[in-house]
């Protein structure tokens, strides 16, 4: 059974287009996390949803918007993509306290043409 | 604030040669820290973390690292690689003041590569 899964693996859209891209966890973990990956493989934290509730909302565009309709989903919309949202993009999700690690999914591999 | 410092964006080893992957950290509190592996076209998967009492971790795949407080580094150390490790490997650390907001904070990543 995959613990974080993501759909799709792979995303290929022209600029000005609006996607999304869903996550889903299946262990009972109270804390999800969209990290974004750029060319040279730096990871940075985009947002963080604890029990549904926002709790990390890193400096993003506005384009970029965040959606939890239960604990267990995180999904992210980006409106009028840009060549630059091209990247890859990893869920992630945690429980319990600050030494727990966190599991991440397989990555959607975003490229904006 | 904290920040994660991976001084080897790449290193070349030999096949059974050991390696070490250097991480510093920097933070005004103290810090839980973790080593995260990326296998080409995958996620990470935790390698191994340190979050309190003995200094030296193991881990998986036979890696470990040690924790030098002193230092405020966290390297990773195998005493002998094989192909099938290399790999982009992360650092990161979380700090115990992070409350609800519990976050990851990583090193900008080193490729081993592991050469026949």
């Amino acid at each position: 059974d995959t613990a974080v899964s993501q759909t799709p693996k792979y995303l290929v859209t022209q600029m000005g287009n609006d996607k999304s891209i869903k996550c889903e966890q299946n262990l009972g973990h109270d804390t999800m996390y969209w990290y974004k990956q750029d060319s040279k493989k730096f990871l940075k934290i985009m947002f963080s949803y604890n029990n549904k509730e926002l709790i990390i909302n890193e400096t993003v565009p506005n384009r970029f918007s965040p959606k939890s309709p239960d604990k267990a989903h995180l999904n992210l919309h980006i409106n009028s993509l840009e060549l630059g949202d091209s990247a890859v993009y990893f869920c992630a999700s945690t429980t319990g306290g600050l030494g727990t690690e966190a599991f991440f999914g397989q990555g959607t591999r975003l490229t904006v043409v | 604030a904290q920040s994660v410092t991976q001084l080897d964006s790449q290193v070349p080893v030999f096949e059974e040669a050991p390696v070490e992957l250097r991480c510093n950290y920097s933070s005004s509190v103290s810090v839980y820290l973790f080593w995260y592996v990326q296998y080409p076209n995958q996620g990470l998967q935790l390698l191994l973390k340190y979050l309190s009492g003995s200094t030296l971790v193991k881990g998986i795949n036979g890696f470990e690292a040690e924790f030098n407080k002193s230092q405020t580094s966290f390297h990773l150390r195998k005493p002998s690689v094989h192909i099938s490790d290399t790999a982009e490997y992360f650092c990161a650390v979380t700090h115990l003041s992070s409350g609800s907001a519990r976050q990851l904070t990583f090193g900008s990543g080193t490729q081993l590569t592991v050469l026949p």
